[in-house]
């Protein structure tokens, strides 16, 4: 069964502080690969996500994330944060085709001012 | 255009009631899923339904969930005899069936609170 590891919990970060997020998946097949974010109050929208190519992919507002395939990961970057990512973030995975997502539990990111 | 629309956006109830939770999708998308999600965790799957069959129920946690989807647009999740166990937040996604690359588009999700 698939499986998604975030290894961090709760990250705080100054303003302008670089960000990376760590997610670990266990599949041992062809996956496609998402970060979502959940800001306070609001659904779960989708930050980017890997399909194949070139393993680093860029999303909305300034996060990148890079696929290693070697190391079953999907890590996400941001090189300066701002206040207004302070949200959660979860790493998902899916086999390829119309398959259910599996999540890992989710990263809380508070950036303080 | 509209995304993906669930209602009621919270529901309290009591143990042992039937509640029905209802998820309207993205217009076109013929695939549909339900996911929970408890405080502290990631959503976990629940059901997907590729038009209005159901594809995929393995991850319904026993027979006092059901959801239906009779004309493979709306679809209501439905759960029996409620246990407080079950409140949690019950989200829905839908996405067009674009081979084996597939985006899943989330809506704001019910809160359930079984008292």
């Amino acid at each position: 069964a698939q499986s998604v590891s975030q290894h961090n919990h709760h990250v705080i970060l100054s303003e302008a502080a670089s960000l990376e997020l760590g997610c670990n998946y266990s599949y041992g097949g062809t996956v496609n690969l998402f970060w979502y974010v959940q800001y306070p109050g609001q659904h779960l929208q989708l930050l980017l996500k890997y399909f194949s190519g070139d393993p680093l992919v860029k999303g909305i507002k300034g996060f990148e994330a890079e696929f290693i395939k070697s190391k079953f990961s999907f890590n996400l970057r941001k090189p300066s944060v701002q206040w207004s990512d302070t949200a959660e973030y979860f790493c998902a995975v899916n086999a390829q085709g119309n398959t259910p997502l599996v999540f890992g539990k989710g990263t809380r990111l508070s950036v303080i001012a | 255009g509209a995304g993906v629309s669930q209602t009621p956006s919270n529901k309290v109830t009591e143990k042992g009631k039937y509640v029905e939770l209802r998820c309207d999708p993205i217009s076109g998308h013929t695939a549909l899923y339900w996911y929970r999600q408890s405080l502290g965790q990631g959503p976990e799957f629940l059901i997907y339904f590729q038009g209005t069959g159901a594809a995929d129920d393995s991850g319904l946690p026993n027979d006092r969930f059901f959801a239906v989807r009779p004309e493979g647009s709306v679809s209501t999740l439905k759960i029996q005899r409620t246990e407080r166990g079950d409140s949690a937040v019950y989200l829905c996604a839908s996405s067009q069936r674009t081979g084996p690359q597939e985006t899943q588009y989330f809506g704001p999700g019910t809160r359930l609170l079984v008292l």
